[in-house]
């Protein structure tokens, strides 16, 4: 009865590569968001979708691209791998869009060699 | 241009002693604040949140203090206790839904 979910936990891919991590909420939530932590700590918002609408979309490169087939799963597909994508990636929800509680996934750790 | 800093990296407090965290902003439009805990190799997870109308919210052992003049807010942990060991982040939020978080603070409680 996981609540926001992962997959994969671990990858570790090349250099330009494709590749994608899915995340599923059995929430009932209607926005979902994507979050990179880099290897300083920092976790920082990428994307958010609200009912598979785009609502967020910070300043990440056109090889990242969300893509939301229903209000419960929010992939991320990254094309062209680069060594500086290495990162643990963060997947969460939220009831609605407008600030209050997220709710996190387990994280996907990124290795690109 | 870190909006949302904890200058503090780390923080040593023994059982059953208060621990107090403590975040900063900058972005006076932030109107939302959130306390994550996060264990190694996990998400974080939600603890306490208090919006910019109040300058206080207590959830059992944890309090969340704010001062919007000072741009400052605190989480106080009380009593502490080792399971309360891990990594604390402050975020903070301006009505989209976009959180703004910490660098993190790493608690660690000793017997």
């Amino acid at each position: 009865d996981t609540a926001v979910s992962q997959t994969p936990k671990y990858l570790v891919t090349q250099m330009g590569n494709d590749k994608s991590i899915k995340c599923e909420q059995n929430l009932g939530h209607d926005t979902m968001y994507w979050y990179k932590q880099d290897s300083k700590k920092f976790l920082k918002i990428m994307f958010s979708y609200n009912n598979k609408e785009l609502i967020i979309n910070e300043t990440v490169p056109n090889r990242f691209s969300p893509k939301s087939p229903d209000k419960a799963h929010l992939n991320l597909h990254i094309n062209s791998l680069e060594l500086g994508d290495s990162a643990v990636y963060f997947c969460a929800s939220s009831p609605y869009t407008g600030g209050g509680e997220q709710f996190f996934g387990p994280g996907t750790r990124l290795t690109v060699l | 241009d870190q909006q949302v800093k904890q200058n503090s990296p780390s923080l040593s407090v023994q059982e059953g002693r208060i621990s107090i965290l403590n975040c900063d902003y900058t972005n006076s439009m932030f109107d939302y604040f959130l306390w994550y805990k996060k264990y190694p190799a996990e998400g974080p997870t939600f603890l306490i949140s208090i919006s910019s109308i109040k300058d206080k919210n207590e959830d059992g052992r944890f309090t969340v203090f704010l001062n919007k003049s000072a741009k400052h807010l605190s989480l106080h942990i009380v009593p502490s206790q080792p399971g309360d060991s891990a990594v604390y982040f402050c975020a903070a939020s301006e009505g989209i839904g976009k959180l703004i978080f910490g660098t993190g603070t790493r608690l660690q409680v000793f017997p």
